[in-house]
């Protein structure tokens, strides 16, 4: 069965410094992996995501994410954070040789990141 | 702004009622998927229509039920409603049927029910 687990409920970090949410996924075939995030009273953005190519995945707000295969881990990362980055980021899996209803998005529990003046 | 909208922002209602949330998607995008946000169950995925279609079903309660209309626009329908649906409702849409594309959220709809 398809799965994703983000190991963290929340993450602190100091501004400036870089972060890690970390995102572990379980699939039976290649995986197509996606990052969003929420800011308070808001819905879901999409950040980046992984499909197949290069393994190092830039996106939006300065942010990217590396697809690791024998770790099964796509970990969303930043080199130096801001204030602004504090918000809940949800990684979410899907296996695209599923069928029917097994195609559907499967979603973390999300991560909630704090970002310290 | 996604470009996806949703109606109303707020309902606030009782125990037992009926109602119905709208969501428009962004335009062109065929596929709509309907979304559970709760404290305590964090982000459930309720359903996806594609074109008008049933497409996938997620943790979607038989006291609820949903549809997408021939203008692309779905309706997410709660009935006998409890003190436990209290939540954010969030509607999303894609381009086709989103195998690999993103989802667009819409800004949801807070539920209260009393």
């Amino acid at each position: 069965a398809q799965s994703v687990a983000q190991p963290e409920d929340q993450v602190n970090v100091a501004e400036g410094n870089p972060l890690t949410v970390k995102c572990t996924y379980s699939v039976s075939g290649n995986p197509y992996l996606f990052w969003y995030v929420q800011y308070p009273n808001r819905g879901l953005q999409f950040l980046l995501k992984y499909i197949t190519g290069d393994n190092l995945v830039k996106g939006s707000y300065g942010f990217e994410a590396e697809f690791n295969k024998s770790q099964t881990s796509f970990h969303l990362k930043k080199p130096s954070a801001l204030v602004s980055d504090s918000a809940l980021y949800f990684c979410a899996v899907r296996d695209p040789l599923n069928a029917g209803n097994n195609r559907k998005l499967i979603w973390g529990l999300g991560t909630s990141l704090a970002v310290n003046p | 702004d996604s470009g996806v909208t949703q109606t109303p922002k707020h309902l606030i209602t009782a125990t037992g009622q009926r109602v119905t949330l709208r969501c428009s998607p962004r335009s062109g995008d065929l596929s709509v998927y309907w979304y559970q946000q709760s404290l305590d169950q964090g982000l459930q995925f309720l359903i996806h229509y594609y074109n008008g279609e049933e497409r996938a079903k997620g943790n979607i309660l038989e006291r609820f039920s949903a549809q997408q209309f021939p203008d692309l626009h779905s309706e997410l329908n709660l009935s006998s409603l409890e003190l436990g649906d209290s939540a954010l409702y969030f509607c999303a849409s894609s381009p086709g049927q989103g195998l690999n594309n993103e989802q667009f959220f819409g800004p949801g709809t807070r539920l209260t029910v009393l």
